[in-house]
């Protein structure tokens, strides 16, 4: 098993360009999550899958947008990046027992 | 809302020292405490997790006990080891009742650093 695998590893964009962070995990679990994490302030939660066909806003959702694919797949895109934007994300995937799983990351950085 | 604070970092320590980071929670309700641990350029990886309360988890010589009295989840070692160097994340999951969604809350993290 995989576990949970995030692509790109690393991006660098221009302040207004777009794009979509990928998310897939192979544990059949029905939540999957996005995360931003800057330094000193843990991590934030930006949008959730409780299920597949479901999306709901988590604590710092704006300038984001989420499709949960299928059960597998759950990606985050940026429509316009802004320099604020900058950070390392996480995806995330969890069954009942609560704990959740994380991917690699990815590091972005909106110059 | 649910929060969790731990203390600040980093922590820096010898090699055979006795860890504690300390962590405190706010919650409503009755979560389950956890710590994770972000190895330099990994993602996060569930080190120990507690239920309820007076349980203990343990995993790798790391130790935390739920404590509700005085809302904290402390994590313990008794002899670390330069390979224990990473982030710590202490975090809780709770239910949110409008929601009805279980999501973590995450503290800041603690930097550790084991010198040999």
């Amino acid at each position: 098993n995989a576990g949970v695998t995030q692509t790109p590893k690393f991006q660098v964009l221009k302040t207004g360009q777009s794009m979509t962070l990928q998310c897939a995990q192979d544990m059949n679990h029905n939540s999957m999550y996005w995360y931003r994490q800057d330094p000193g302030m843990g991590l934030r939660l930006i949008y959730y899958s409780a299920s597949e066909g479901t999306t709901d806003k988590g604590e710092v959702p704006n300038g984001y947008n989420v499709s949960r694919l299928n059960k597998r797949e759950f990606s985050l895109r940026l429509e316009s990046a802004a320099p604020s934007q900058t950070s390392v994300y996480f995806c995330a995937s969890s069954e009942a027992s609560y704990e959740q799983f994380f991917g690699p990351g990815t590091r972005l950085t909106v110059l | 809302g649910d929060s969790v604070t731990q203390m600040e970092g980093p922590v820096t320590l010898s090699e055979e020292a006795f860890l504690t980071i300390n962590c405190t929670y706010t919650a409503t309700g009755y979560p389950s405490l956890f710590w994770y641990v972000q190895y330099p350029g990994e993602g996060l990886q569930l080190l120990l997790k507690a239920t309820k309360a007076d349980d203990k988890g343990s995993n790798k010589g790391f130790e935390a006990t739920y404590r509700k009295e005085t809302t904290s989840f402390h994590l313990e070692k008794g002899s670390v080891q330069v390979s224990d160097s990473a982030v710590y994340f202490c975090a809780l999951s709770a239910l949110d009742m409008d929601t009805g969604r279980r999501a973590l809350t995450f503290g800041s993290g603690t930097r550790l650093q084991v010198q040999p």
